[in-house]
């Protein structure tokens, strides 16, 4: 099966920073990969699909890069509203793997 | 609007069984394929299975394979999840989940979630 593996596992940061979370395939995924945001007691959220398409309402502050086995999620100025944690699935093969996800702390 | 709501969690003992339960509303079920997502407490998200929009295909986690099954009632718009054998590490939140367009497999729509706790 394919492993999806991101970095870092926490991240402290303020309100109006830059961010950026990766996430690195054990095998190449082409752009079948999909980043989701959850907060506590929450179901995941759809943020990005196919590497780059923005999910459906999802503010453009929030942006997707990658192919093949690197990606990167990136927050181009943190609001109040976005401290959840992230995580990204590979969907390329039948396993449709999750990684272990990236918790994003108010600094 | 689209809606998933899943049922049947509950506490059961180690090998025991239980079928979860996710009625879905508001689209045309039977084009979708559908899926099963779990997370353990504190712990992060994992996939778990998923059926094809007609049933006929199904396919599972290394973790579960053997031990749950898939399936879909179409006229009932509803998908099951039937887990045998459980075990200690089978606790968790089981969401049901919808690819945003049908063909492809981005979750876009999730249940709340049931919880299934699997302790003697």
């Amino acid at each position: 099966d394919i492993q999806m593996t991101q970095s870092p596992s926490t991240l402290s940061a303020s309100a109006g920073d830059r961010v950026t979370i990766t996430c690195r395939a054990s095998q190449s995924v082409s752009r079948w990969l999909a980043w989701y945001q959850q907060k506590p007691g929450r179901s995941p959220k759809l943020l990005i699909y196919k590497a780059s398409s923005l999910g459906s309402g999802v503010p453009s502050r929030f942006s997707g890069s990658g192919s093949g086995t690197e990606f990167t999620l990136t927050i181009s100025s943190l609001q109040p509203d976005d401290f959840a944690t992230f995580y990204c699935q590979q969907y390329n093969t039948y396993s449709y793997t999750f990684g272990q996800g990236t918790k994003l702390e108010i600094k | 609007e689209v809606q998933l709501v899943e049922s049947g969690g509950g506490l059961v003992q180690p090998g025991g069984s239980l079928t979860l339960s996710c009625a879905a509303s508001g689209f045309t079920f039977s084009s979708y394929e559908m899926h099963w997502v779990r997370q353990a407490p504190g712990k992060g998200l994992l996939w778990v299975s998923r059926v094809s929009d007609d049933g006929s295909t199904t396919h599972y986690a290394d973790s579960v394979r053997g031990r749950f099954t898939v399936s879909r009632d179409n006229a009932k718009s509803t998908v099951f999840l039937q887990m045998n054998s459980l075990r200690a590490e089978d606790t968790a939140v089981y969401f049901c989940a919808r690819p945003r367009e049908a063909g492809n497999a981005e979750l876009n729509y999730w249940g709340q979630g049931t919880l299934v706790t699997v302790s003697s």
